[in-house]
């Protein structure tokens, strides 16, 4: 079973836009990561955070973590069209391996 | 800069036959995860080996399915008989230790059972 579900399921955006998907959770949870996957690709790590942070930077991308509501969103500014791809969150509970969500697929035209 | 490699990139079998996936975690990497991913769903853990042992096979069907790393370093994992219904991804991913760490992916393999 998957512990994340991500909204939207699917998103199509300009170049030039910001990108914003949300995670929801339905336990507690060590930290929560967010992954990308190319299209027939491997997954790559793109930001951890931790469950007492509730903001984190890394480049062109936003993490926010609200652990009373067990969610979490990732914004990506100025999206590019290399930045399609889905977007996958995954919780770590700490008791076993990571547990992924559905998924974002998103599309960014140029 | 050091990745997962992982063989064949490509698989296409009938079904009842027995296929198996290689995979190399990065030099180091104690912990290594094998996922199915459906096409449209984010990957689920078939089995996490902490060296050469199993630490969690509970969603591994093992009436078909076994996995095994051997020397604590490269790993197996072989389905036999293959189902309709085994057609995924199939990834694998290493991380230095259990717990927190970052996994990092291999391109995985696609399995297609006709």
């Amino acid at each position: 079973s998957q512990q994340g579900e991500e909204d939207p399921q699917a998103l199509s955006i300009q170049e030039g836009e910001n990108a914003t998907m949300n995670c929801s959770y339905k336990t507690s949870i060590n930290n929560l990561q967010w992954y990308r996957q190319n299209s027939g690709r491997g997954l790559v790590h793109l930001i951890l955070i931790r469950s007492n942070e509730r903001e984190k930077h890394s480049g062109r991308l936003r993490v926010t973590l609200d652990t009373s509501k067990k969610s979490s969103s990732l914004l990506i500014t100025a999206s590019r069209a290399a930045d399609t791809a889905s977007y996958f969150c995954a919780t770590d509970t700490g008791r076993r391996a990571l547990t992924f969500g559905s998924g974002t697929r998103l599309q960014v035209q140029p | 800069e050091a990745e997962v490699a992982q063989s064949p990139r490509y698989k296409i079998t009938e079904k009842s036959q027995a296929v198996a996936f290689w995979c190399d975690p990065i030099s180091g990497h104690a912990t290594l995860y094998w996922y199915r991913q459906i096409l449209g769903q984010g990957p689920e853990l078939l089995v996490q080996f902490q060296d050469e042992s199993v630490v969690d096979d509970s969603q591994l069907p093992k009436d078909r399915f076994s996995a095994e790393r051997l020397k604590g370093v490269d790993s197996t994992l072989k389905i036999q008989p293959a189902e309709l219904g085994d057609s995924a991804m199939y990834l694998c991913a290493s991380s230095p230790r259990t717990g927190t760490d970052t996994q990092y992916f291999g391109p995985g393999t696609r399995l297609t059972v006709l």
